[in-house]
């Protein structure tokens, strides 16, 4: 069964990028008609799409954080990575990422990651 | 599209039957209305997709049901296993998701 695991800093600077990989592992990233997405909460609210990226790289950004996300994949190493730049406490939260599957009788992430929290300050 | 879950909080006991609510601000596809269970530390996992159909390896407790701005999640028996947070997902478009704030189920 598919497993992903977020990896990155878990202490970022204000103004600078935060940087997260999602490594997938016992299954091929690019088996099946899946994208793969970035989800974060803030601690205490609620749940926040960041952005999707399908295997032929592409994506589809939340519009609120349209200007400071970018998604990419590597299909070669099986992982996906999310770079978010100009960072603020705001972006203090735990980010996760989750396979993704669309079709017109269903939507559906599954699975998801543990999610690894990111605090943000000086 | 805003999805709204009441109650914030539900205090029941095992073996007591659980009645959430998610409830979008215009009306949207059943077939875009997703459930989610969420343990703390823990991966959310997937339960209920299309409003009613369950996830693989769900069991028969739980369902879901509702169409139109209007949707629920039951559990008939809680079991000690189910006292998690569950939040419902919305597909549509511009952002292509949006997620509910959550409902806590604990042990009264």
């Amino acid at each position: 069964q598919v497993q992903l695991q977020e990896s990155g800093p878990g202490l970022v600077k204000p103004s600078q990028t935060l940087s997260l990989t999602c490594t997938v592992s016992r299954d091929s990233i690019k088996s099946g008609s899946y994208y793969w997405n970035w989800i974060r909460q803030p601690a205490g609210k609620g749940l926040e799409w960041i952005g999707r990226i399908y295997t032929n790289g592409s994506t589809n950004y939340n519009p609120s954080l349209k200007s400071r996300v970018t998604i990419s994949i590597d299909t070669s190493k099986n992982y996906f990575s999310l770079k978010l730049n100009s960072v603020t406490a705001a972006d203090t939260a735990i980010y996760y990422c989750a396979r993704g599957y669309s079709s017109l009788s269903r939507v559906w992430f599954d699975p998801w990651g543990q999610g690894t929290l990111v605090t943000v300050s000086s | 599209i805003v999805l709204t879950q009441s109650p914030g909080t539900l205090s029941l006991s095992p073996g007591e039957r659980a009645t959430l609510s998610c409830r979008a601000s215009q009306s949207v596809s059943s077939n875009y209305l997703t459930w989610y269970q969420h343990k703390p530390g823990q991966a959310p996992t997937l339960l209920i997709y299309s409003a009613s159909s369950r996830a693989s390896g769900i069991p028969d407790r739980f369902s879901g049901s509702g169409s139109g701005t209007d949707f629920t999640l039951t559990i008939s028996r809680l079991e000690p296993e189910d006292f998690a947070v569950y939040f419902c997902q919305h597909y549509g478009s511009s952002p292509e998701f949006t997620f509910g704030p959550g409902t806590k189920v604990d042990i009264k």
